[in-house]
C-alpha cells in the first residue's frame, strides 16, 4: 500500500539555523510530490512540488526540496529559519492516473529565538 | 478572490443527527476532495471527485457520503454521525495535471466537528 512517512513528529531549531524535514514514500511508480505548510488555525498552503525534471525544486518562502529516487525521499530544506516559519509541515504524494493523495502525519516546527 | 469556502466552520452535534458540510470553490477546478485531520495521523482522504457526477472513495470513506452535482460544490454528508467522526475537516480543489494526476490543491479554512 502507498504510504508517506515523516519520521520527525516535532523539530525545534534556533532562528537563523538551517532546517531539514524528512519525507519518505513507498511506491514503485513515479510520484508527484508536494510539501504543504499549515499555520495554526489555517488551512494548508503549497510550498513546492515536484512532477518531473530537475530533482531540486525551489518553493516559496525560501524553501527547497530534493527528490532522490534511490532513497524514495523528498526532504524539505531551508538554509536559515525565521520565527514566522513555525508551523506544521506536511509531505504529500500523488500518483499518475491515481487520483488519491497520501499525506504524511506532519512535522511540527518550533523556532527558538 | 480565488478561494475554497466551507460552512460551517465549527459544529457541535449529537450522535445520529444528519449533517452536511458545504464546500464551494470559485476557480473552476475539476478535482475536489475531502480530508479529515486527526492528531498524529495527518490528513486522510475521505472522498474525491474528478468532475461533475464523478466521485470515488479515498482512504477513510466509511460513514460519509458526497455528491458533485455542480462543478463548484462538493458537500460532505454524515448521515448518522458518531463520536469517532469528531475531527477537523478540510475541503480542497485543484486542476488536474497534464499527466492526469492531481495538481496543487487549494484548501478551505477547515470545519471543526464535534459529535457528542
Amino acid at each position: 500500500a502507498q504510504s508517506v512517512t515523516q519520521p520527525d513528529i516535532h523539530i525545534t531549531v534556533s532562528e537563523g539555523a538551517s532546517l531539514e524535514l524528512r519525507c519518505n514514500y513507498s511506491y514503485g511508480a513515479t510520484p508527484y510530490l508536494f510539501w504543504y505548510v499549515q499555520s495554526p488555525g489555517q488551512g494548508l498552503q503549497l510550498l513546492l512540488k515536484y512532477f518531473s525534471g530537475d530533482t531540486l525544486v525551489q518553493g516559496i518562502k525560501g524553501f527547497e526540496a530534493e527528490f532522490k529516487r534511490s532513497q524514495s525521499s523528498f526532504n524539505l530544506r531551508k538554509p536559515s529559519v525565521h520565527w514566522s516559519d513555525a508551523a506544521e509541515y506536511f509531505c504529500a504524494v500523488g500518483y499518475h492516473n491515481n487520483n488519491d493523495m497520501r499525506f504524511g502525519a506532519g512535522t511540527r516546527l518550533t523556532v527558538k529565538p | 478572490e480565488a478561494q475554497v469556502t466551507q460552512n460551517p466552520r465549527y459544529l457541535i452535534t449529537v450522535t445520529g443527527k444528519k449533517l452536511t458540510v458545504t464546500c464551494s470553490q470559485n476557480m473552476n477546478h475539476e478535482y475536489m476532495s475531502w480530508y479529515r485531520q486527526d492528531p498524529g495521523l495527518g490528513l486522510r482522504q475521505i472522498y474525491y471527485s474528478m468532475n461533475v457526477e464523478v466521485t470515488d472513495k479515498g482512504d477513510v470513506p466509511e460513514g460519509y457520503k458526497v455528491s458533485r452535482k455542480e462543478k463548484r460544490n462538493f458537500p460532505l454528508i454524515l448521515e448518522s454521525p458518531s463520536p469517532n467522526q469528531t475531527s477537523l475537516y478540510f475541503c480542497a480543489s485543484s486542476f488536474t495535471s497534464l499527466a492526469g494526476g492531481t495538481d496543487t490543491q487549494y484548501f478551505g479554512p477547515g470545519t471543526r466537528l464535534t459529535v457528542l
